[in-house]
């Protein structure tokens, strides 16, 4: 069955360091993957995706990801944390018409 | 555009009562999804539908929920009766044509609370 694992539930970074929250997926062909950040009490917003193609995505606010297939992999990067990046982050593979999403990571950025 | 519209953004109601959720689309969006989140078991696909027609309602719990999309601009998720397990975030979502050549678009989300 199609699956994303995201297997840090919470991370902390100090506001500058660079930030990589891991994202592993489970299926059968090529998959559309996705990332998506939830802030407090607000809906999810698409950071970027990948479909085909360059497997170095780059998206909004700074952040990238990279497509690895051998590792079955989507790990989306920052190299310079803002505080207003503290929020959940959400990995999802596109299943026919629908996400499959990840239990999140939780991102606390501190001073 | 103003985006997905949900509302009420908060519900509290009374366990055994009817709870309506409301969804407005993005114009011109033909797909449509209601997702449900929880600390226990993330976001779920409740239902999808395409084209005004429900696609997929797997992933509706049970038949206190049903979902309808009247017209391309709107939709409502009822709870009848609700029970306290229901109390979570709905969210709504569009997108055009396939997923996979586009990205969904998310609501800010209902937060239910049954007591």
């Amino acid at each position: 069955a199609q699956s994303v694992t995201q297997p840090d539930i919470h991370i902390t970074v100090s506001e500058g360091a660079s930030l990589e929250l891991r994202c592993n997926y489970s299926y059968g062909a090529t998959p559309y993957l996705f990332w998506y950040v939830q802030s407090p009490g607000q809906g999810l917003q698409l950071l970027l995706k990948y479909f085909s193609g360059d497997t170095l995505v780059q998206g909004i606010k700074g952040f990238e990801a990279e497509f690895k297939r051998s590792q079955s992999s989507f790990n989306l990067r920052k190299p310079s944390v803002h505080w207003s990046d503290a929020a959940e982050y959400f990995c999802a593979v596109g299943v026919g018409y629908a996400l499959n999403f990840g239990k999140g990571t939780s991102l606390l950025v501190t001073p | 555009d103003a985006g997905v519209i949900q509302s009420p953004r908060h519900e509290v109601t009374e366990m055994g009562q009817e709870v309506t959720l409301r969804c407005k689309p993005i114009s011109g969006h033909n797909s449509l999804f209601w997702y449900r989140q929880t600390m226990m078991r993330g976001l779920e696909l409740l239902i999808y539908f395409n084209n005004n027609v429900p696609i997929d309602d797997s992933g509706m719990p049970e038949d206190r929920f049903s979902a309808k999309m009247p017209n391309a601009s709107f939709s409502t998720l009822k709870i009848q009766p609700s029970e306290p397990r229901d109390s979570a975030v709905y969210f709504c979502a569009s997108s055009l044509e396939q997923l996979r050549n586009t990205e969904a678009f998310f609501g800010q989300g209902t937060r239910l609370t049954v007591v």
